[in-house]
């Protein structure tokens, strides 16, 4: 398995609050995702970065920011939680010049009240 | 962007039996097109893939098939086991600068009835 981890796997937060997830890569890949998964919505880009400090925006990026000060972790923070942020996020990673795969990690459920 | 659309969102046969599912895009320049599993509490895995040069690949009791002109590809499972059963997720996918720019199909929930 890809050495992916990502913290915490579950989260319960008020609305308003600010929440931080963590990805953390072993695997010394220059891209990274995260990723929310909704039921009827299959898996939608938020952020990527593709190198340390340079990020860019999904198709579903409101709301949300990422930081990516070294290469092995990729922070996702929601300023200000509300309840549509409420879902499963996965941290995903890939290689250029690879096969195309996207590695992932096993994913943060938040929940926000 | 690119659409995927992906069909149908639950499916339920007999050990031993077939599953198809299909899927459809809308842009031609979409090259690869991998397809996912995932298991109860994890993340997707691949479990195979085609490029836009090649028409089937197999892999074992799994295989996809592509046809670029009408802009649809399947995944076909054979012989199904329990293990089989979980969630599919068909996707889109083309090399953006080294960036995979990949969109994801709703997912199809797979049940292997014993």
């Amino acid at each position: 398995d890809a050495g992916i981890t990502q913290s915490p796997r579950h989260k319960v937060t008020e609305t308003g609050t600010p929440v931080t997830l963590r990805c953390h890569q072993t695997e010394n890949h220059r891209y990274m995702y995260w990723y929310r998964q909704d039921p009827g919505h299959g898996l939608r880009l938020i952020h990527y970065s593709y190198g340390v400090k340079d990020t860019d925006k999904g198709e579903v990026s409101d709301g949300y920011s990422v930081s990516r000060s070294k290469t092995e972790d990729f922070l996702l923070t929601l300023e200000s939680a509300t309840s549509s942020q409420t879902s499963v996020y996965f941290c995903a990673i890939s290689e250029p010049g690879g096969t195309g795969e996207l590695f992932f990690g096993e994913g943060s459920r938040l929940t926000v009240l | 962007g690119e659409n995927v659309e992906q069909h149908p969102s639950t499916l339920s046969v007999q050990e031993g039996d077939s599953a198809v599912i299909k899927c459809t895009y809308s842009d031609s320049a979409s090259n690869y097109f991998p397809w996912y599993k995932q298991e109860l509490g994890k993340g997707p895995q691949l479990i195979i893939d085609i490029r836009s040069n090649v028409g089937e690949k197999k892999d074992q009791r799994i295989a996809v098939t592509l046809n670029k002109t009408a802009k649809h590809f399947s995944l076909h499972i054979t012989e199904t086991q329990p293990e089989d059963s979980a969630v599919y997720f068909c996707a889109v996918s083309m090399n953006s600068g080294g960036y995979q720019k990949v969109t994801f199909g709703i997912g199809t929930k797979l049940q292997v009835i014993p």
